[in-house]
């Protein structure tokens, strides 16, 4: 098994840019999270989806999308990027909810110019 | 809303001394704890979790915890740290109403020979 892979591991961007950040796992999970993760702040969590079609705001969720058309991939999308979106992001996945212990995927740092 | 407290922001231990890591959880009901280790541009990887029961909590890599009700705190402690042990640690906190985990700010950890 692969576990959770995401894609880029790294990106620039520029202001206003959009850009989808990959997540996948190969578990067969149903529950699925974004976090970011920032200097002196632990990891917050953006958005997360306990099965196929089912998603929901976390803590810092604006500027951010997502969704969930297959059990095994779970897509952010930065709708205009903006330099306060510089972090590094990491995708986790659970079998049925944050209650279980989250596999997290190697991380995408993001930097927004 | 549920929180988490993590003191020490960098702790530095001589290599064989023991270790003690700080979390104070702030949440109304009885929640579920973790323990999460990230080793240097790396993901997140579990070291061990509390949902009930027995308060002493076993896990990898030697590594236990104790949750207090009393003092809302689920410390982290290890008899003798091995220099493979510097790493960032945190702590999180969940909810079984709302599947959000939330995670302190992270206790990094020095071993020094």
């Amino acid at each position: 098994n692969a576990g959770v892979t995401q894609t880029p591991k790294f990106q620039v961007l520029k202001t206003g840019q959009s850009m989808t950040l990959q997540c996948a796992q190969d578990m067969n999970h149903e529950y699925m999270s974004w976090y970011r993760q920032d200097p002196g702040m632990g990891l917050r969590l953006i958005h997360y989806s306990v099965g196929a079609g089912i998603t929901d705001q976390g803590e810092v969720p604006n500027g951010y999308n997502v969704s969930r058309s297959t059990t095994e991939d779970f897509p952010l999308r930065l709708l205009s990027a903006a330099p306060s979106q510089t972090s590094v992001y990491f995708c986790a996945s659970s079998y049925f909810g944050s209650y279980n212990e989250q596999f997290f995927g190697p991380g995408t740092r993001l930097t927004v110019l | 809303a549920q929180s988490v407290t993590q003191p020490d922001i960098h702790i530095t231990v001589s290599e064989g001394a023991s270790l003690e890591l700080r979390c104070n959880y702030s949440y109304g009901a009885t929640p579920y704890l973790f323990w999460y280790v990230q080793s240097p541009g790396q993901g997140l990887q579990l070291l061990l979790k509390y949902f009930s029961g027995d308060t002493l909590v076993q896990g990898i890599k030697g590594f236990e915890a104790e949750f207090k009700r009393s003092q809302s705190s689920f410390n982290l402690r290890k008899p003798s740290v091995h220099w493979s042990d510097a790493a960032e640690y945190f702590c999180a906190v969940g909810d079984f109403g709302n599947e959000k985990l939330t995670f302190g700010t992270g206790t990094r950890l020095t071993i020094i020979p």
